[in-house]
C-alpha cells in the first residue's frame, strides 16, 4: 500500500512570509497526489492535484506544490501567507484501488 | 452543483443510541466513501462504493457499524449502538475515477458526532 509522510506536525508562520508544507510519498509507479486544506470545523476542500505532465501544479487561493520524482516529495508552497491561510493541511495519495491515504496532516498557524 | 451534502451537521446523543449518519453524493459520481477524523487517528477510510456496490468495508471499526446505498443519490453510516469511543467527524466524499478529473474526491463538510 501507499503511504504518505508529511514530516511536520505543526508549522507557524508570520503573515505575508513564505510557506512550504512538506510530503513524502511511498509509491512504486507515478503517484496521483493531492493537497487538501480543513480550516477550523469545516470538511477538506482541494487544493490542487497532479497526475502526470508539468511538476509544477498551480491550485486555489494562490497554492503551488512540486512533484518531484527522485525526492518523492509532493511539497506544497505559498509566497505570502494571509491570516485566512490558519488551517490543517492534508497531502493525499491515491492507491490503485481508487481509495485515499492521507498524511498525519499539518497544522499552520499564522501570527500577525 | 451543491457538492457533496451530508446531514447532520452536528449531532449529540446518548451511549447505546442508534445514530444515523446521511450523504448525497455529487450528481454523477458513482465512487462513494466514508471517512472517520480523530485527533488520534487522523483520517480512516470506513467503506466505500462503487455503483451502489460496497467494495471494500475492512475499515469499518466493528460490527456496530454499518453502511448502505439504496441508489445513486443517496448513502447511510449507522452506528448501533452507539459508544464514547465513536465520537468523531465523519466525512463523505464521492468521485468519478476514469474522467478527466480523475481520482479527485470531494468532500462533505461532514459530521461531528458526540457519544456522551
Amino acid at each position: 500500500a501507499q503511504s504518505v509522510t508529511q514530516p511536520d506536525i505543526h508549522i507557524t508562520v508570520s503573515e505575508g512570509a513564505s510557506l512550504e508544507l512538506r510530503c513524502n510519498y511511498s509509491y512504486g509507479a507515478t503517484p496521483y497526489l493531492f493537497w487538501y486544506v480543513q480550516s477550523p470545523g469545516q470538511g477538506l476542500q482541494l487544493l490542487l492535484k497532479y497526475f502526470s505532465g508539468d511538476t509544477l501544479v498551480q491550485g486555489i487561493k494562490g497554492f503551488e506544490a512540486e512533484f518531484k520524482r527522485s525526492q518523492s516529495s509532493f511539497n506544497l508552497r505559498k509566497p505570502s501567507v494571509h491570516w485566512s491561510d490558519a488551517a490543517e493541511y492534508f497531502c493525499a495519495v491515491v492507491e490503485p484501488d481508487y481509495k485515499l491515504s492521507f498524511g498525519a496532516g499539518t497544522t499552520v498557524t499564522v501570527r500577525a | 452543483d451543491a457538492g457533496v451534502i451530508q446531514s447532520p451537521r452536528h449531532e449529540v446523543t446518548e451511549m447505546g443510541q442508534e445514530v444515523t449518519l446521511r450523504c448525497k453524493p455529487i450528481s454523477g459520481h458513482d465512487y462513494l466513501f466514508w471517512y472517520r477524523q480523530t485527533m488520534m487517528r487522523g483520517l480512516e477510510l470506513l467503506i466505500y462504493f462503487n455503483n451502489n456496490v460496497p467494495i471494500d468495508d475492512s475499515g469499518m471499526p466493528e460490527d456496530r457499524f454499518s453502511a448502505k446505498m439504496p441508489n445513486a443519490s443517496f448513502s447511510t453510516l449507522k452506528i448501533q449502538p452507539s459508544e464514547p469511543r465513536d465520537s468523531a467527524v465523519y466525512f463523505c466524499a464521492s468521485s468519478t475515477p476514469g474522467t478527466g478529473d480523475s481520482d479527485t474526491q470531494y468532500f462533505g463538510p461532514g459530521t461531528r458526532l458526540t457519544v456522551l
